[in-house]
């Protein structure tokens, strides 16, 4: 089955700085690679997916980066604010079916 | 509508209780899942529903048995738990399974799960 490592486990970072988060699966078959944000208490929330025909997606301060020869994608977050304190899973799912296989999280923490 | 709705918000029961969690989603997806997250994990899927059958049941044990009386509704249905079954139950729902692209899967706000 699909194994998604994540990393860092934990980022602090300065208001106003860049935050990157990476992770990397093992199923060359998963073409669909979404990433969650969830707040203490909270769901999970998408807030960014970019599918395996596509290198690289943007959404305002957020973006998401694919290579599919190295199996790895990125999260990037630019401009970071306090109000995106938060646990962010990556995860990865092939077309067979919509089951996502989730990466451990990265709990980012952004000082004001 | 993008909600899916889980009740109860917290669930407190006892080893011997049985009891039900809830799931209900008003945007015609056809795919519906259950996930168990742990304090500082991720989510880890337990079972997927397809167009109400059950699809995918990931070894979870029979203590725990998924029912989908309708498109809309979702029901995990609890008896003899462990404490080690405490955790958040999350629902989700996506478009469905036979669709040629994956597509969001909104998650509901789940139930807290404490067994005693």
């Amino acid at each position: 089955g699909e194994n998604v490592e994540q990393h860092p486990s934990t980022l602090s970072v300065q208001e106003g700085d860049s935050a990157v988060i990476k992770c990397t699966y093992s199923d060359s078959a998963s073409n669909y690679f979404p990433w969650y944000k969830q707040e203490l208490g909270k769901r999970p929330q998408l807030i960014i997916d970019i599918r395996s025909n596509v290198g690289e997606k943007k959404d305002q301060r957020i973006a998401v980066t694919l290579n599919k020869t190295a199996k790895h994608f990125s999260l990037h977050i630019t401009e970071t604010q306090p109000e995106d304190s938060a646990v962010y899973f990556c995860a990865a799912s092939t077309h067979a079916g919509n089951m996502l296989t989730f990466g451990g999280g990265t709990r980012l923490m952004v000082k004001p | 509508d993008t909600e899916v709705t889980q009740t109860p918000k917290h669930l407190v029961m006892g080893m011997t209780n049985k009891k039900s969690l809830k799931c209900e989603q008003h945007m015609g997806h056809r795919a519906m899942y259950w996930y168990k997250q742990k304090a500082k994990k991720p989510p880890e899927l337990m079972f997927v529903y397809s167009y109400e059958k059950l699809s995918i049941n990931e070894s979870v044990p029979s203590r725990f048995s998924p029912e989908c009386p309708n498109s809309s509704l979702l029901n995990l249905h609890l008896h003899a738990l462990q404490p080690e079954d405490s955790a958040l139950y999350l629902c989700a729902s996506s478009q469905g399974l036979r669709a040629m692209m994956n597509t969001e899967a909104f998650f509901g706000q789940g139930t807290r799960l404490t067994v005693v």
